[in-house]
């Protein structure tokens, strides 16, 4: 099973760009790569997802090595209402049960 | 958001009570999850559903049931509360499709529901 290991924990100034990286060694061919969010009190959200290469959405982007070890969640000029716990999680093609969130990275933005 | 809803939001009971929690959704999509979150552990998949009365256990399903009798409600219970399961649920929603495996990692969360077992 593809489980995933992030920082516990970042700190970030306003405006500047956040790099968040997760490590999945034992990511499968047909596993996809996903980033959720979540704020205090409310349920993850769905932030962006990939395959390989770099993914670019209106949120934030998302780069991938080729040997697919790795992940890099990049959210551009941050600002206090980014801070929250992002996930990253990588999908296991033997079905729906095997998607592990994990303890997440808790970013908190500085004014 | 996803016109996921969780009743109720909140709820206090005693040891050794049984408790339903409801996950209702108006997506009609196939996958309903519920998982639990607490402090150190981040979430944890407890019981999922891939269609109406289809349903198969998670990482953490000892001491619960679901049930699924329709396309959009999913049942969590806890036939007998213990202090262990004080924690927040939550209900999501996927797509699910066959040949997708990608539609499996979007899911769809409901606001959660506050359990307190004293």
């Amino acid at each position: 099973l593809a489980k995933t290991t992030q920082p516990i924990s970042m700190d970030s100034y306003e405006g500047q760009e956040v790099n968040i990286t997760c490590s999945h060694n034992n990511i499968a061919t047909n596993d996809y790569i996903t980033w959720y969010q979540q704020f205090p009190s409310q349920g993850p959200r769905f932030i962006i997802q990939g395959y390989k290469t770099k993914v670019t959405n209106e949120v934030a982007s998302l780069f991938i090595p080729a040997d697919r070890k790795s992940s890099t969640l990049s959210l551009p000029r941050v600002s206090l209402s980014d801070t929250a716990v992002y996930y990253c999680l990588v999908g296991d093609r033997t079905g729906a049960n095997n998607l592990f969130f994990g303890t997440g990275t808790r970013l908190t933005v500085i004014p | 958001d996803a016109g996921i809803t969780q009743s109720p939001r909140h709820k206090v009971t005693e040891t050794g009570t049984p408790v339903t929690l409801r996950c209702h959704q108006t997506e009609n999509h196939r996958y309903m999850y519920w998982y639990r979150q607490d402090p150190g552990h981040g979430l944890r998949l407890i019981h999922y559903s891939y269609g109406v009365k289809d349903t198969d256990k998670g990482e953490v399903s000892d001491g619960y049931s679901v049930s699924r009798s329709k396309t959009e409600d999913f049942l969590l219970t806890l036939e007998s509360a213990t202090s262990s399961q004080t924690s927040v649920y939550f209900c999501a929603i996927s797509r699910g499709s066959g040949t997708n495996y990608s539609s499996y990692n979007e899911q769809f969360f409901g606001p959660g529901t506050r359990l307190t077992v004293l």
